[in-house]
């Protein structure tokens, strides 16, 4: 069974980073891209960019070029995604979300983790 | 950025009723298009894709179709089980977005 288990929930400190994880299981971790999606409270869904695990490749959407940094350990089978110089606009839920290599659906999600960024 | 917007923004529907939603595009996505729902308090899950293909394991009351800029999601005989927010997704232009979404609720 396919299953993507994010860390618990953040809170940080304006101007501060998180790093959250999303552990892989129930395939094989490089045969797919693991993509990341962030849900303000009571809004829609944003695509922050994908990293292929296997290569380390990364592409990211111009919005969060500068915020998100993608990383993944082959190793553990975990992706990551490190969040920076944290303001109120990153509260939000951040999920992982996995896809085939060119296919752009995202087929399973983690559970999601929330970010509170308060001093 | 390709903008997706959905209409309605909120729905309130009886059971057994069929339900429409829309999804337009600011421009052609060739069918590159994808249905969520996602249920209070869970992670979005994959219904349909290429605008009319159904997922594996998702129930034949959803359906999906449209070309070009206009898509919508049709799910025949509402069940209580389907109450959700369902969003749109492109996938034929980066970076990949999404519409606001349509709350559905029962009435």
């Amino acid at each position: 069974e396919v299953q993507l288990q994010q860390s618990g929930p953040e809170v940080g400190r304006p101007g501060s980073s998180v790093k959250i994880s999303c552990k892989a299981s129930g395939y094989t971790f490089t045969d797919y891209v693991m993509n990341w999606v962030k849900q303000s409270p009571g809004q829609g869904l944003e695509w922050i960019g994908w990293i292929d695990p296997e290569y380390g490749s990364t592409d990211y959407a111009e919005k969060f070029k500068k915020k998100a940094t993608l990383t993944a350990d082959t190793s553990s089978n975990t992706a990551y995604i490190q969040l920076s110089s944290l303001t109120s606009e990153d509260t939000a839920t951040y999920f992982c979300a996995r896809s085939g290599y060119g296919s752009y659906l995202f087929d399973y999600w983690g559970q999601g983790v929330m970010v509170t960024v308060s001093s | 950025d390709i903008r997706m917007t959905q209409s309605p923004a909120s729905l309130s529907a009886s059971l057994g009723e069929t339900v429409n939603i829309e999804c337009l595009a600011s421009e052609d996505i060739y069918s590159d298009l994808a249905w969520y729902q996602q249920k209070p308090g869970k992670s979005p899950q994959l219904l349909i894709y290429n605008a009319n293909s159904l997922q594996n394991g998702v129930p034949s009351r959803f359906s999906g179709s449209g070309s070009g800029t206009q898509y919508s999601l049709k799910i025949n005989s509402l069940q209580s089980e389907d109450v959700a927010t369902y969003f749109c997704q492109q996938y034929n232009n980066y970076p990949w977005t999404f519409g606001g979404g349509t709350k559905l609720e029962l009435k």
